[in-house]
């Protein structure tokens, strides 16, 4: 069974563009979550989307947002980039979602994204 | 607002000698704790989920242990060896999946 995939990998932007990255999960799965990743604050919840609603959402501002597609895809948009917005952009998916994360979640490689 | 923690931020053993990882948690009402593995620039690996009725689960030199009451959880790791070089990181469900800092290991050959 193919994993958790992501593209693009890699991706250089400059500040005040926009950006668009898709993770597509593991085939079943219904429940598409995604972190940012960065050196100083380490793993942090983007949101979560099941059945192609939102389910939940960290603390980031509004230019970060999200969708799911029937097919259970998911892309996650990035707005006015900001240095600050460089970091490694993780998906991850799992079979069910109780709102608890009490599945096993399963991560894709990531997007790294840098802003110029 | 549960926090884990996971200390010490780096670790550096030679090959053959046993890891013990900690991972520590505020709020003890977790339905599981989930252990993963990065390396260098990519994803999350999955190594173990350890269910909140569990105190152990073992996966090969893997052994992960689970004491909610003390808010506490070891990942240990038997006989490392050098490819198991990685960052090892915890975390735990609520409204969303809370990890720890991770523990940067390095084994030496």
């Amino acid at each position: 069974k193919a994993g958790v995939t992501q593209t693009p990998r890699y991706l250089i932007k400059t500040r005040g563009q926009q950006v668009t990255l898709s993770c597509s999960p593991i085939s079943g799965h219904r429940s598409v979550s995604w972190y940012q990743q960065t050196p100083g604050q380490g793993l942090q919840f983007l949101f979560e989307y099941f059945s192609e609603t939102q389910r939940n959402k960290g603390n980031f501002p509004g230019r970060f947002s999200g969708r799911q597609f029937s097919n259970s895809r998911s892309e996650m948009n990035v707005s006015t980039l900001e240095l600050g917005d460089s970091a490694l952009y993780l998906c991850a998916s799992s079979l069910v979602s109780d709102g608890y994360y009490t599945d096993t979640q399963y991560f894709g490689p990531g997007t790294r994204l840098t802003v110029l | 607002k549960q926090e884990v923690t996971q200390i010490p931020a780096a670790l550096s053993v030679p090959e053959g000698e046993n890891l013990v990882l900690n991972c520590s948690f505020t709020d003890s009402a977790i339905y599981n704790l989930q252990w993963f593995r990065q390396d260098p620039g990519k994803g999350l690996t999955s190594l173990l989920l350890i269910q909140s009725s569990q105190r152990e689960q073992t996966s090969g030199r893997l052994n992960a242990s689970l004491d909610k009451s003390s808010g506490r959880s070891t990942l240990y790791i038997a006989a490392s060896q050098p490819g198991d070089s990685a960052t090892y990181l915890c975390a735990v469900p609520g409204n969303k999946l809370t990890f720890g800092g991770g523990t940067r290991v390095l084994v030496k050959p």
